[in-house]
């Protein structure tokens, strides 16, 4: 079965800086790859997602890149806020198959002003 | 869009008790998912279900644990007796391609 491994653990940058998550996958039939964004005391918020059929996708200070043939993806953010301060999900799926998704184990992200 | 609802928010019981936690996924969304948080073991898929149907439960903990999904608007996830190590928060999403959104969990208290 699919396996997805998030690193690194914790990070920690200054404000303004920019953030990389990376995660890894073993199946290479999956080909959906959500973020999501916990904040404390609340579930897991998707944040931008890609599909294998795209290597990178950009929203305002978050992009994702995909790389398939290293079956590796990266969540990115640029011009870090405190209020980016969460735990962030990578995932791993087959798009429309309608089964659960494979997280990884979260990586605790701080923002220091 | 109310999103994904779930009840109770807190629930504080007593070892032994039973608990019933509810959902209420987004209407149209055919998939329901419930999941555990803990420290120590992260975000566990416990059961999904796809149009009301059981589909994969190999991450219910044991027999204590039982899921239903009665209709497409409704799901329930009991713990009967319940223990201390059960004491996490559980969460319900819902999907209707591969996109879950998450409600924002039940935290459980077993004392």
């Amino acid at each position: 079965g699919e396996n997805v491994e998030q690193h690194p653990s914790t990070l920690s940058v200054q404000e303004g800086d920019s953030a990389v998550i990376k995660c890894t996958y073993s199946d290479s039939a999956s080909n959906y790859f959500p973020w999501y964004k916990q904040e404390l005391g609340k579930g897991p918020q998707l944040i931008i997602d890609i599909r294998s059929n795209v290597g990178e996708k950009k929203d305002q200070r978050i992009a994702v890149t995909l790389n398939k043939t290293a079956k590796h993806f990266s969540l990115h953010i640029t011009e870090t806020q405190p209020e980016d301060s969460a735990v962030y999900f990578c995932a791993a799926s087959m798009w429309g198959s309608q089964g659960n998704l494979i997280f990884g184990k979260g990586t605790k992200l701080s923002v220091k002003p | 869009d109310a999103g994904v609802i779930q009840s109770p928010r807190h629930e504080v019981t007593e070892m032994g008790q039973e608990v019933t936690l509810r959902c209420k996924p987004i209407s149209g969304h055919n998939s329901l998912f419930w999941y555990r948080q803990t420290m120590m073991r992260g975000l566990e898929l416990l059961i999904y279900f796809n149009n009301n149907v059981p589909i994969d439960d190999s991450g219910m903990p044991e027999d204590r644990f039982s899921a239903k999904m009665p209709n497409a608007s409704f799901s329930t996830l009991k713990i009967q007796p319940s223990e201390p190590r059960d004491s996490a928060v559980y969460f319900c999403a819902s999907s209707t391609a591969s996109t879950q959104y998450f409600g924002p969990g039940t935290r459980l208290t077993v004392l």
